[in-house]
Formats: structure tokens, sequence, C-alpha cells
């Protein structure tokens, strides 16, 4: 079964700081990734998605994740936070194949002071 | 569209009451599942289904029922309220192909006392 680690707990930065979170996940197949945000008091919203092809894919909000299969990461970077990005951001990962569901890591906090 | 649409938003109960949590969805996802959240624990999968009248187990099924009469609702039910099934809860659907991301309700935030 897959399984998914983020690495930080808790980030704090300074707007205008650079931002990258961490992930991995464990499974020998063929895998989708995704980065999802969870706002304050709100649900989670799908910030990126991997499916296939260029390793780098960009979402919205200024978010891009690289996906590194030999390390089995799927970090999640942004140049320059901004206020408005504090948030929980969840790493997800879904065996690609029928039936599987999506498995998410335990969430990184993330607080951008102005 | 609505969506996914979960009811109540907000819930307490008393130890061993019994309740149901209501999801509805209008997109004809066949896939719905049920995460329950907790602080520093993430999304934890509870239980899912792939169609009408199919239903899985997740990861902490322990506690909860689910169904699948329908395309569109995946009711969670409770049996016998539990002070560590306070959490809030979400319910998700998604078509059934490989590359269909997750859409969520707002959640339901349950208190058991």
């Amino acid at each position: 079964a897959q399984s998914v680690s983020q690495h930080n707990h808790h980030v704090i930065l300074s707007e205008a700081a650079s931002l990258e979170l961490g992930c991995n996940y464990s499974y020998g197949g063929t895998v989708n990734l995704f980065w999802y945000v969870q706002y304050p008091g709100q649900h989670l919203q799908l910030l990126l998605k991997y499916f296939s092809g260029d390793p780098l894919v960009k979402g919205i909000k200024g978010f891009e994740a690289e996906f590194i299969k030999s390390k089995f990461s799927f970090n999640l970077r942004k140049p320059s936070v901004q206020w408005s990005d504090t948030a929980e951001y969840f790493c997800a990962v879904k065996a690609n194949q029928a039936g599987t569901a999506l498995i998410f890591g335990k969430g990184t906090t993330l607080s951008v002071s102005s | 569209n609505a969506g996914v649409t979960q009811t109540p938003k907000f819930q307490v109960l008393k130890t061993g009451q019994s309740m149901t949590l209501q999801c509805a969805q209008d997109m004809n996802h066949e896939y719905m599942s049920w995460y329950r959240q907790d602080p520093g624990m993430g999304l934890r999968l509870i239980h899912y289904s792939v169609g009408a009248g199919i239903t899985d187990q997740g990861e902490v099924p322990n506690g909860y029922n689910v169904s699948r009469s329908t395309t569109e609702d995946f009711p969670l039910r409770l049996l016998s309220a539990a002070p560590s099934q306070t959490s809030v809860y979400f319910c998700a659907s998604r078509y059934r192909g490989y590359n269909s991301p997750l859409h969520f309700g707002n959640g339901t935030r349950l208190t058991v006392t």
C-alpha cells in the first residue's frame, strides 16, 4: 500500500521568502500525485496535480511542484510567498490503478507573516 | 452545480448516541469517500465507494458504517459515538478515472462529549 510523508509539520516564513515543502511517497508502481491546500476555516482545494509527462507541474497561485521519480518525491515550491498563502498544505498520492484510494500526508502548516 | 454537499456543518453528540452524516454530490461521480481530519494526523480515509452498491474500508473504518444506494448519496453512520470520534469529517467525490482529482465538501465538525 502507498504512504505519504511530509517532512515539515509547521513552516514559518516572512512575506517574499521562498517556500519548499517536502513530500515523499512509498509505492513501487505508477502514481498520481497531488497537493491540496486548506485555508483557515475552509475545505480542501486542489493546488496542482501530476499524472504523467513533464515532471515540473504548475498550479494555481504561483505554486509549482517537481516530481523526482528516483527520489519518490513531489516537493511543492513557490518563489515568493504572500500572507494569503497562510494555510495547511497536504500532499496526496494515489496508485494509478482502479479501485485505489487517495492517501494523504499529515499536512504542513504554513504561517506567513507580513 | 452545488458540488459536494455535507450536512450538518456542526454536531455535538453524547457518548453512545448515534447519528448519520449526510453527503450528496450532483456531479455524477462514481467514486465517493469519507475522511476524518485530526490535528497532526492529516486526512485519514474511513470508507470509500467506487459506485452504487459497492463500499470498502479505508484506513480507519472502526465505529463507522456506510452505504451507497444511489450514485449521489454516501451517508456515514456512527452507531455509538465515542469521544475518539471527535473530528472534522470531509466527504469527497471524483470520477472513477485514474487522473480525476477529488472534490471536497465543506466538512462536518463533530464533537462527542
